[in-house]
């Protein structure tokens, strides 16, 4: 079974408008982490936001918002405001457990085009 | 600070030869961890290391490939015989901590076997 689904695989957001980027995941461990990255055409790797399993609250960070429904086992991003420079793929991944060590599992991705 | 760096880039290699990836973590940190990206793909998690020790390599393929972080200078990953297959963007991130820390990832190598 898929540990990080990304459903979405492209996605079309007219400037300065909000989107949703959904991100499910499966895992029995309590304690857990979820991340969001974006890819840019140029291939880098940027951290975008990051939800602790235990955190009553959802992260945010500028214009990226979490929403975590733990009991969906969801976690999607929400970008306010959309810019031309959000166009780029968008992966969800999750750090498990201590006893699964410290990697990330990474969805397929979303990639996300900006209309201006 | 220097980030994470990785070298080379971009690395062309004819089937057959070795591939030799290096990755230098930011400072302070002293774990890595290896990923690879197919084209069109997310990262695939190979293998998570520390200082002169292999803490888990169950993404690491059984032949070919292997990892190395000496007590000196970069982590090298190491893959002999490339075939085509191993085309791909490979990742190295860095932490100063385990399971409580973020990683922060390289720019990537991207490999193309002819």
């Amino acid at each position: 079974a898929q540990k990080i689904t990304q459903t979405q695989p492209g996605m079309f957001v007219q400037e300065k408008e909000a989107v949703t980027l959904d991100c499910t995941y499966d895992t029995s461990d309590q304690s857990y982490g979820l991340f969001w990255y974006k890819q840019p055409s140029s291939g880098e790797m940027i951290f975008l936001i990051y939800q602790g399993s235990y955190d009553e609250q959802n992260a945010t960070e500028g214009r990226y918002s979490l929403n975590f429904q733990k009991a969906r086992k969801s976690a999607n991003l929400v970008i306010s405001a959309s810019q031309l420079g959000d166009s780029a793929m968008y992966f969800c991944a999750m750090r498990e457990g201590e006893a699964a060590g410290n990697k990330l599992t990474f969805g397929g991705g979303t990639r996300v085009l900006v209309k201006p | 600070n220097a980030g994470v760096m990785q070298n080379p880039r971009h690395l062309v290699r004819r089937r057959g030869q070795e591939a030799r990836l290096r990755c230098s973590p930011m400072k302070g940190h002293s774990h890595v961890y290896w990923y690879r990206q197919l084209p069109e793909e997310g990262l695939k998690f190979m293998v998570y290391l520390q200082k002169e020790n292999i803490i888990d390599e169950s993404g690491m393929p059984k032949e070919r490939f292997s990892a190395e972080f000496p007590k000196e200078g970069p982590s090298i990953l190491r893959i002999q015989q490339v075939v085509r297959g191993d085309s791909a963007a490979y990742f190295c991130a860095s932490s100063p901590g385990g399971v409580l820390h973020e990683q922060f990832f390289g720019p990537g190598t991207r490999l193309t076997v002819l």
